[in-house]
Order: C-alpha cells, then structure tokens, then sequence
C-alpha cells in the first residue's frame, strides 16, 4: 500500500520548455488535489478533482492543466514553464469515510521543480 | 492578511523539552489540520479536529473554538521530532465539491541532543 506517489521527485526545465507531474494513489480515494509550496508561503492550491471526470481551479492556476485520468491518477501539466513556476509540487489525495464531513489529507513527498 | 497565524516561526529546544506550537485563525471553521514535514520530505498528516483534544503517542493537540485558537503539544521532545508543523483550516464557508484548505506558514522545530 503506497499511499500518494508522485514522480518525478526532482525535475530542472529551461524557460519554456513543458512537462507533466505525475500522481497515483491506491487508496481508491475520490479527491485530488496539486498544491504548490513556495518559501515563507504556505501551501496553495493549484487545482483539484472532487471525483474521476471532474476538476477545478484553485488559488493559483494561471500557466497550469490538470488531468484527472481515472480514479487513481491525476496529473499536472506545465504547458511553457516560466521562473515563478520555481517551486515544490505536491498531489495529496482525501477519502470521505460514510457519513463524515471531514478527513485528513494523505500527501505525496513532493516534486522539486526548478525552472531557469 | 493570511487568515491562519502560526506562533513561534521558529523554535529551538533541547530534548526532553516540553513544546508548544499555536495556531490561530480569523474564520469560522468546520476542521484544523495539523500537518508535519520533515526536511527535504512529504507531507504527513498529523492529527484532524473540530473540538476538543486528541493525543497520540507523544503528540497532543486541543483547540478552542470560542477563542479560534489550537495548540501542538510535543512532551519529551527528540531530535526526530524536528521538522515543520503546519496548520491548516477548513472555513465553514468553503462549501461545495472543494475541501478548500488554508494553511499556516509552518513553525519550523528543531530539537538539539
């Protein structure tokens, strides 16, 4: 039982190039979501999936696509990289136990992307 | 104006050392999450609350609503106890499809030997 993976764990891009993160959990969860994590920031998120087929924008989704592939896969598109994309990407997933309204996030390590 | 407040920034203790970590919010909320991470590591989720306190192991964590206030208590500190601890909320006007959390700016811990 994995949890969250996310590859690949470090990544360097040249401005403009593109790239995909990619994220599996295999904990059957419905939710998704990408977060970026910047210094003396907290984290903010870039876009979600509330269930396979569906996503939405976040705080931050300007030069990003998502892709929710099925249940278990939700992917994140730099479609040109720019220098403000410096940062450090994580997926997490959350389940909904019946009858909760609340539950933790389960979170990947995290991908370091540095884009000059 | 971040609506979630950590205290301190940062903190140094000696092992054995008693710490405490606050957080505090703006909003009403439905949940606080307290996350931790290690350096140069993931995301681990610590404890969910609404109310009250909940302990595990060494860790306990409380939250007043009244006072939109909680506490990360760590008794006898480790050295793996050193990482950041984030504080997170869910306001109880982020309804819909969007767990819409908003997040502290982490309390960086480290416990010297």
């Amino acid at each position: 039982n994995a949890g969250v993976t996310q590859t690949p764990k470090f990544q360097v891009l040249k401005t403009g190039q593109s790239m995909t993160l990619q994220c599996a959990q295999d904990m059957n969860h419905n939710s998704m979501y990408w977060y970026r994590q910047d210094p003396g920031m907290g984290l903010r998120l870039i876009y979600y999936s509330a269930s396979e087929g569906t996503t939405d924008k976040g705080e931050v989704p300007n030069g990003y696509n998502v892709s929710r592939l099925n249940k278990r896969e939700f992917s994140l598109r730099l479609e040109s990289a720019a220098p403000s994309q410096t940062s450090v990407y994580f997926c997490a997933s959350r389940g909904r136990p019946w009858g909760t309204y609340n539950s933790p996030l389960h979170f990947g390590n995290g991908t370091r992307l540095t884009v000059t | 104006k971040n609506e979630v407040e950590q205290s301190p920034q940062n903190l140094t203790a000696q092992e054995g050392e008693f710490i405490t970590i606050n957080c505090s919010y703006s909003v009403g909320i439905s949940a606080l999450h307290w996350l931790q991470q290690h350096p140069g590591g993931g995301i681990v989720s610590l404890f969910m609350l609404s109310s009250g306190k909940k302990k595990h192991g060494r860790l306990i964590a409380t939250i007043n609503i009244q006072e939109k206030h909680s506490s990360l208590h760590i008794t006898a500190s480790h050295p793996r106890d050193s990482a950041v601890y984030i504080c997170a909320v869910r306001p109880t006007n982020s309804g819909g499809s969007n767990y819409k959390l908003t997040f502290g700016k982490g309390t960086l811990l480290t416990v010297n030997p």
